[in-house]
């Protein structure tokens, strides 16, 4: 069965910059599209952005744009996020996942990583 | 952008049915995923496409989807199935993906 582990998250000054990790096991990750979404302290899901299987498409949400790059190594079975520019509102647990189906539909995901943006 | 919207909080008696829906412009020409949450947990697929369950997920949950409105129907709601659901799909504007504002189901 596939498996998800994000990592990188962490306390981080506003202004100050980031990078998670997202590694997959249990599945021929150079074959999923992959997104990070993130969900601040006791609100819903956001998307955050997506990749497609050989990085070709990329996109982001609005509220990232600009700050936040999103790559993969399928040689590693790896995602990652950049993120530059951090603002307190970015503070969220943000999970990796992968997308099985049209778009919306992500069907394995992590158990997240808690980025705090704080001074 | 476009938005998805969700009724903020639904309860139902154990053993009863249970509907939830999503209404936004995106779903005339998506189809709408759920997902189960409970708290500390990363969310859970439950459906996607036009009622398809992920293997594991109990046959108590179907969706149907109309127009600009999509529906999660619990039958016979069991006390595990307590926690938030959200709604997501892509956005009919662009190539981005968006989530409703999820509902709390309180099974009582």
């Amino acid at each position: 069965e596939g498996q998800l582990v994000e990592s990188g998250g962490g306390l981080v000054s506003p202004g100050g910059s980031r990078r998670l990790s997202c590694t997959a096991s249990g599945i021929n990750f150079s074959n999923y599209n992959v997104n990070w979404v993130r969900q601040a302290p006791g609100k819903g899901l956001e998307w955050v952005s997506s990749i497609n299987s050989r990085s070709s498409y990329i996109f982001y949400a609005d509220s990232v744009k600009g700050r936040f790059t999103i790559s993969r190594d399928n040689a590693r079975n790896s995602l990652y996020l950049q993120m530059n520019s951090l603002r307190a509102e970015d503070t969220a647990v943000y999970y990796c996942a992968t997308q099985n189906w049209g778009p919306g539909t992500f069907d394995i995901w992590g158990q997240g990583t808690m980025v705090t943006v704080s001074s | 952008s476009s938005e998805l919207t969700q009724d903020p909080a639904v309860s139902v008696a154990l053993g009863q049915t249970v509907r939830i829906t999503c209404q936004g412009d995106s779903l005339r020409g998506y189809y709408a995923s759920w997902y189960q949450q409970k708290p500390g947990q990363a969310p859970v697929l439950v459906l996607y496409g036009e009622n398809n369950r992920p293997s594991g997920i109990p046959d108590r949950f179907s969706g149907s989807s109309s127009a600009n409105t999509a529906s999660l129907t619990i039958t016979g709601a069991q006390a595990e199935d307590e926690g938030d659901y959200y709604c997501g799909s892509g956005d009919s504007n662009n190539n981005h993906v968006i989530f409703g504002g999820g509902t709390k189901l309180a099974v009582l």
